[in-house]
């Protein structure tokens, strides 16, 4: 079936780096979403793309549909983005499939 | 970010006892959906919804799962015999249409002992 393949499964960075996750679609994703989940299991929409780059504070997140992949790039990290990130596609059945994510750890 | 509300947060009850947790769906969202997420962080989808209507749901939905969502009342999602392996978040979302970006209320963590 449609899947979504999530890299990596974990990353640690030091406050003020930054660094990029990436989703690989194994099919043509009419769209895609970027959530943090926090320790509270709160999902929190970072991004929602039907194509294209957007942008928002010091996230930024790509959809290429054609080559079936999406990307988000974090920058100048912050404790407050410790947590864990999903992407999750929309396939052509209205239900998001998702990423299996990726725990990002900030250290200070 | 996201005004859907989910009650109860957490929910424990034992194995064959019934479950029900509730989602109300922010304003002028006509579309729920039910995911569950276990302990290796999958999220499975349950169902979905357009106003009262089933759009779609998978084959663990028809059997031990019944859900809802009535005019003028909560959308509601009960397990009628809990087993072990219920044991979950279960989150649910809505959204303005079908395709549409979804936003989550903060989920009913289900133990089921």
């Amino acid at each position: 079936g449609d899947q979504v393949e999530q890299s990596p499964s974990a990353l640690s960075l030091h406050e003020g780096t930054g660094s990029a996750l990436r989703c690989n679609f194994t099919t043509t994703m009419r769209a895609v979403q970027w959530f943090q989940q926090n320790s509270r299991g709160s999902l929190i929409n970072l991004f929602y793309l039907a194509s294209g780059t957007k942008e928002n504070g010091r996230l930024k997140s790509t959809f290429n549909s054609k080559e079936s992949y999406s990307t988000l790039h974090i920058r100048d990290a912050q404790l407050e983005d410790s947590g864990t990130y999903f992407c999750a596609a929309e396939a052509g059945n209205y239900q998001l499939i998702w990423g299996s994510g990726t725990k990002l750890i900030i250290k200070p | 970010n996201s005004k859907v509300i989910q009650t109860p947060r957490y929910l424990v009850k034992g194995q064959g006892q019934k479950a029900k947790m509730r989602c109300i769906p922010e304003k002028g969202h006509p579309v729920v959906f039910w995911y569950q997420q276990n302990k290796n962080n999958e999220f499975k989808f349950l169902i979905n919804f357009q106003n009262q209507e089933v759009l779609q749901q998978i084959d663990m939905t028809e059997k031990r799962f019944s859900a809802e969502c009535p005019s003028n009342s909560p959308c509601s999602l009960e397990i009628q015999s809990s087993e072990a392996g219920d044991s979950a978040l279960y989150l649910c979302a809505s959204s303005r249409d079908r395709y549409a970006e979804q936003f989550f209320g903060p989920g009913t963590r289900l133990t089921v002992l």
